[in-house]
């Protein structure tokens, strides 16, 4: 099993859109969670960071940590056709470990 | 601010030959970590370095090594390249402490293509 799972999609949507992304992990020492967009043959842009369960929103995006199912979400509101890319999860235990393990991300298309 | 930098952008090499990659990162940030990005292997931790120390080794052979000077730059180095290599190379820059210390921002890659 890997520690990281994440729906590759590929996932296609109309500009307007509410976009969920999702990833599970087995994990449980697993505590900072983090959201990262790659656009084509660029680096990860990080888009969002979050520290053990909960929700935090910034503008369109809302990121969502379950750690007692070991799941977490990504919601784009209004989604528009700059949003295409291929969304990564993120995971970090914490602690001397400074090591990010990732999901192999979701391919994501808005169309206008 | 300025992002992380990473050089060359671009690199052909051969079978054999060795290569190396430099990264400079946000300034404040005295973490660099390193990740291999292959299609069928995704985004792989390679080792991370803090206060010219490897703090963290990731499930690599020995060719691929790295090291980190005194204002926080960082080079990797793959010696004797193997087609397998053929890669985005990437570095990532944290402050590396504190609660926040773990929120890495990464550079634009180095593809590296091997013959």
């Amino acid at each position: 099993q890997k520690e990281v799972e994440q729906d590759p999609g590929p996932l296609s949507v109309p500009e307007g859109a509410i976009v969920s992304l999702n990833c599970t992990y087995s994990n449980s020492a697993f505590q900072y969670f983090m959201w990262y967009r790659q656009y084509s043959r660029k680096g990860p842009e990080l888009l969002m960071y979050t520290y053990s369960s909960g929700n935090k929103e910034d503008g369109r995006f809302t990121a969502q940590v379950d750690k007692s199912s070991k799941y977490i979400s990504l919601f784009i509101r209004d989604s528009q056709p700059s949003d295409s890319a291929t969304y990564l999860c993120a995971m970090n235990s914490g602690g001397s470990n400074y090591k990010l393990t990732f999901g192999k991300g979701t391919l994501l298309t808005v169309n206008p | 601010k300025a992002g992380v930098t990473q050089t060359p952008r671009y690199l052909i090499k051969t079978r054999g030959q060795q290569v190396t990659l430099s990264c400079s990162p946000i300034s404040g940030h005295r973490s660099v970590s390193w990740y291999q990005q292959t299609p069928g292997q995704g985004l792989q931790f390679l080792f991370e370095y803090f206060s010219e120390t490897q703090r963290n080794k990731g499930n690599f052979p020995g060719r691929f090594s790295g090291r980190q000077f005194s204002n926080s730059r960082s080079e990797m180095n793959v010696s004797t390249l193997e087609l397998g290599d053929s890669a985005l190379y990437l570095c990532a820059s944290s402050l590396g402490w504190g609660q926040g210390g773990y929120e890495q921002f990464f550079g634009p890659g180095t593809r590296l293509t091997v013959l």
